[in-house]
């Protein structure tokens, strides 16, 4: 069974004290892996594919990274304004739909 | 783009009584639109995948008769929520992925408070 898991469960971060996120997994064939942002309230907001080990992607202050069994999404210098929860979410080969299998998620709180 | 609609943004409603929630893509065609439940503090689980034109398949333990969803166009899926009660409220999240791209990345709308009393 495709399992994901998330840690640490909640983060508290100084602004501009780096740390990373991780988000391990076991699936039966990757299509890929995706993290997302989700704030109180809201939907899921995308931030980043990743499909094969070795493949990284950036945005502003975010770089996410993937190995054969997890995922480490590294926030740089952060601000108050990149507190929120943090998904991945794997999707298997096996899956023509696309179905997603979340993780519980990290909850990040930057402090000024 | 990639911008995915719900409405309503919340609704209370008497135990016993249905709800209908829409999801729209509002700038893309969608091959596929799934529908999720949140509790709070707790990650999104999988309701139902649904594709237009066809019945949606639902997950296991998801009661098909009491969720029930229709994918009526390219761009808009429902789910109604049939004789409600108190322990169906929860934050009900739709997302969609984009028929032209093929792309697996999924966009969710916005989600929708439910609060049955």
């Amino acid at each position: 069974e495709d399992q994901v898991t998330q840690s640490p469960e909640a983060l508290r971060l100084q602004e501009g004290e780096s740390s990373s996120l991780n988000c391990s997994y076991t699936v039966s064939g990757l299509r890929g892996l995706f993290w997302y942002r989700q704030d109180p309230g809201k939907g899921p907001e995308f931030l980043f594919t990743l499909y094969s080990a070795g493949e990284e992607k950036e945005k502003e202050r975010l770089k996410a990274t993937l190995t054969k069994k997890e995922s480490f999404l590294h926030i740089t210098a952060p601000k108050p304004e990149d507190s929120a929860t943090y998904l991945c979410a794997v999707q298997a080969i096996s899956d023509s739909w696309g179905k997603f299998q979340f993780g519980a998620g990290t909850q990040v709180v930057v402090t000024p | 783009g990639a911008v995915v609609s719900q409405h309503p943004s919340w609704v209370i409603c008497k135990s016993g009584t249905s709800v209908k929630i829409e999801c729209r893509s509002l700038d893309f065609q969608a091959t596929t639109m799934f529908w999720y439940r949140q509790f709070p503090k707790q990650s999104l689980m999988l309701m139902a995948t649904s594709n237009e034109g066809s019945k949606a398949t639902y997950e296991q333990g998801v009661e098909k008769d009491k969720f029930l969803i229709n994918h009526a166009s390219l761009t808009l899926s429902t789910l109604t929520v049939t004789s409600a009660h108190p322990e169906d409220s929860s934050f009900y999240i739709c997302s969609a992925r984009d028929r032209l791209t093929g792309a697996f990345e999924q966009y969710f709308g916005p989600g929708t408070r439910l609060t049955v009393t």
